[in-house]
């Protein structure tokens, strides 16, 4: 059973760099032809896609929000990150990782808040 | 890209069946067989319930369907439960954007 967890600051100032890590486990992140992802739900609101990057290391990202963020992955920890750097209030969401398939995410972490304050 | 349009609730009494719509374009819902459907209750993570179009995850009731017609898809539960009550969101393949993937708006859905 493949299981990812996300680990991170919870609160992070304003025009810093978020950062995140998810930990894959039950599974190597290199098998498979999964794209592993960040996702990302303001209180209240709906989900926002951030980007994704495959086992190769190709990234993308979603255009609102490509000039801030990067992922990268880790293949000999098991894990991948996340890094969205000037960071506002407007950030202030919970962030899950995922895996991906044929579109579809059929794994996802807890989730973890990550709240944009001074 | 702009999101996928879901309507922002949908009720029902238990065993009725409700629809959710879901409703792109053709660069995303009508040109593409990659539509998804999740579930999601208050403070969890969403669950996937259907994948590529109509497709059942292993565990998840067959009381929820899913199908596409043009560029709208549709998730329908039957014989609605208490335990549907969540919000649902829709997400498909694009190709208007180098993301590759769109979430719908969001779906509330209330068992009277």
């Amino acid at each position: 059973q493949v299981q990812l967890q996300e680990s991170g600051p919870g609160l992070v100032k304003p025009s810093q760099t978020l950062s995140l890590t998810c930990t894959v486990s039950g599974g190597s992140i290199s098998s498979g032809s999964y794209y592993w992802s960040w996702i990302r739900q303001p209180a209240g609101k709906g989900l926002e896609w951030i980007g994704r990057i495959y086992t190769s290391g190709s990234t993308n990202y979603n255009p609102s929000l490509k000039s801030r963020v990067t992922i990268s992955v880790d293949t000999s920890k098991n894990q991948f990150s996340l890094k969205l750097s000037s960071v506002t209030a407007a950030d202030t969401a919970v962030y899950y990782c995922a895996r991906v398939i044929s579109a579809a995410v059929d794994y996802w972490g807890q989730g973890t808040l990550v709240t944009v304050s001074s | 890209q702009s999101a996928l349009t879901q309507p922002a609730s949908v009720s029902g009494s238990p065993g009725q069946s409700i629809t959710i719509s879901c409703t792109g374009t053709s660069s995303d819902v009508g040109g593409y067989n990659y539509v998804s459907w999740y579930q999601q209750h208050p403070g969890k993570a969403p669950k996937l319930m259907i994948y590529e179009v109509s497709n059942r995850p292993s565990g998840v009731p067959d009381r929820f369907s899913g199908s596409k017609s043009g560029n709208t898809a549709s998730l329908t539960i039957s014989g609605l439960q208490a335990e549907d009550e969540a919000d649902y969101y829709c997400s498909s393949y694009t190709s208007s954007s180098t993301l590759s993937y769109v979430f719908g708006t969001g779906t509330k859905v209330t068992v009277l």
